[in-house]
């Protein structure tokens, strides 16, 4: 039942240039939609959100991007850097259900140099 | 910065052994809660804790699993008699606010 779905396991990207981090989710009751990042031997780092009443948020070389009708988002990473390598993760909850985040199975993403 | 920390880094056990992962979270947050990653897989959520109480768990959190916060500081994870599928990492996460959540290091877990 994978309700957060990234179906990109890897992607690699040249130092400086965009990288583009999508997800694609099936419940319509989700409301608010979360990335994270993590590098290995170490838990996921909360990088950004975005609430369903909002289609873009942006803070710094991040932003996410919101397709309500497409169930669609994507996190992009401009420019892109080497401390940029780790697991992307794309998370969501449910309205009224705050405690619980869904997970999708994450992108490894490579900065190339 | 505040940070949530997990002891051990790596817990072996025997199948059918007890474990209690421990997990110290962020000094004034309220909200505790354990998921898992199975080797190659998604994180999972598990339980969520609030006001010295589960407030949400999933269905991987069956009788054999359990949590605690004995303490004003520590929040356990107690694996009553543990499987070869117990097998992941167990991160810990806290927030003071629901959603936003800060995670642990984690800890493996192996069951032989």
């Amino acid at each position: 039942d994978q309700q957060v779905k990234q179906n990109s396991p890897s992607l690699s990207v040249q130092e400086g240039r965009i990288s583009i981090l999508n997800c694609d989710y099936t419940n319509s009751m989700f409301d608010y939609f979360l990335w994270y990042k993590k590098y290995p031997a170490e838990g996921p780092t909360f990088l950004i959100s975005i609430s369903s009443i909002k289609d873009k948020n942006e803070d710094g070389r991040f932003t996410v991007f919101l397709n309500k009708s497409a169930k669609h988002l994507s996190l992009h990473i401009v420019p892109s850097q080497p401390g940029d390598s780790a697991v992307y993760f794309c998370a969501a909850k449910e309205t009224n259900r705050d405690d619980k985040i869904i997970f999708g199975k994450g992108t490894r993403l490579h900065i190339l140099p | 910065e505040p940070e949530v920390t997990q002891t051990p880094s790596h817990q072996v056990t025997q199948m059918g052994q007890e474990v209690i992962l421990r997990c110290v979270p962020i000094s004034n947050h309220l909200y505790f809660y354990w998921y898992r990653q199975i080797l190659g897989q998604k994180v999972e959520f598990l339980v969520s804790f609030y006001n010295n109480e589960i407030s949400e768990k999933s269905e991987i959190f069956d009788d054999q699993f359990s949590v605690e916060r004995p303490d004003g500081s520590n929040f356990t994870l107690k694996i009553r008699s543990t499987k070869l599928e117990d097998s992941a990492m167990y991160f810990c996460a806290s927030s003071y606010k629901p959603v936003t959540q800060y995670f642990g290091p984690g800890t493996r877990l192996t069951v032989l």
